[in-house]
């Protein structure tokens, strides 16, 4: 049972544009969400996160937006830069318990 | 620096020969944690570790055991490895069980015949 889901398995996006990498969850009870990026060969890192009080998180070109009563959020990456080419997991979290990953989607950015 | 490290990377065995994979950091972190990768599945927990000698079960626990001896060191044993068991594995490890501070090993590509 995925609690959380990340239906693109695949982005491909110009280099200078936006990329919009998308979740859905569906425990109710998550209250605090997370990206990781990973490149090949490395374990994944902390990108940026969001508690479920706020909408909206920004850190330099990247920002999670958290549409609870859609149970969805999303990672705009603006501009997007080669090296922005990953694989992005969303993960989530019911007050202080484990994480629940997503199963990632692979973001390519072209010159 | 702060990193956490796993030995071996690559490893390819047999079925049923017993095999341990290796974690240690160095950020005097109390909880340690172990992941495996698979297609379309993402990361799973498969153990965790809240300090040494507390262990607990994650989602994907059968056939897998842990021990946590030391504080840095969080070791990942499979007494009989079988094919369903082939697959990408992370340690982890992080002053809490959420998020930020969650630092990830590079992996260990375990492939059983």
């Amino acid at each position: 049972d995925q609690q959380v889901k990340q239906n693109s398995p695949s982005l491909s996006v110009q280099e200078g544009r936006i990329s919009i990498l998308n979740c859905d969850y569906t425990n109710s009870m998550f209250d605090y969400f997370l990206w990781y990026k990973k490149y090949p060969a490395e374990g994944p890192t902390f990108l940026i996160s969001i508690s479920s009080i706020k909408d909206k998180n920004e850190d330099g070109r990247f920002t999670v937006f958290l549409n609870k009563s859609a149970k969805h959020l999303s990672l705009h990456i603006v501009p997007s830069q080669p090296g922005d080419s990953a694989v992005y997991f969303c993960a989530a979290s019911a007050q202080g318990s484990d994480m629940r990953f997503g199963a990632g989607t692979r973001l390519t950015v072209k010159p | 620096e702060a990193q956490v490290t796993q030995n071996p990377r690559y490893l390819i065995t047999v079925t049923g020969k017993k095999l341990t994979v290796t974690c240690s950091q160095n950020m005097n972190h109390e909880y340690m944690s172990w992941y495996r990768q698979d297609p379309g599945l993402g990361l799973r927990q498969i153990y965790y570790s809240m300090n040494v000698e507390v262990t607990d079960k994650g989602d994907v626990p059968e056939g897998y055991k842990v021990s946590r001896k030391e504080k840095r060191n969080f070791p990942l044993i499979l007494e009989s490895p079988s094919p369903n068991q082939t697959s990408l594995y992370f340690c982890a490890s992080s002053w809490d069980r959420v998020g930020e501070t969650q630092y990830f090993g590079p992996g260990t590509r375990l492939l059983v015949l």
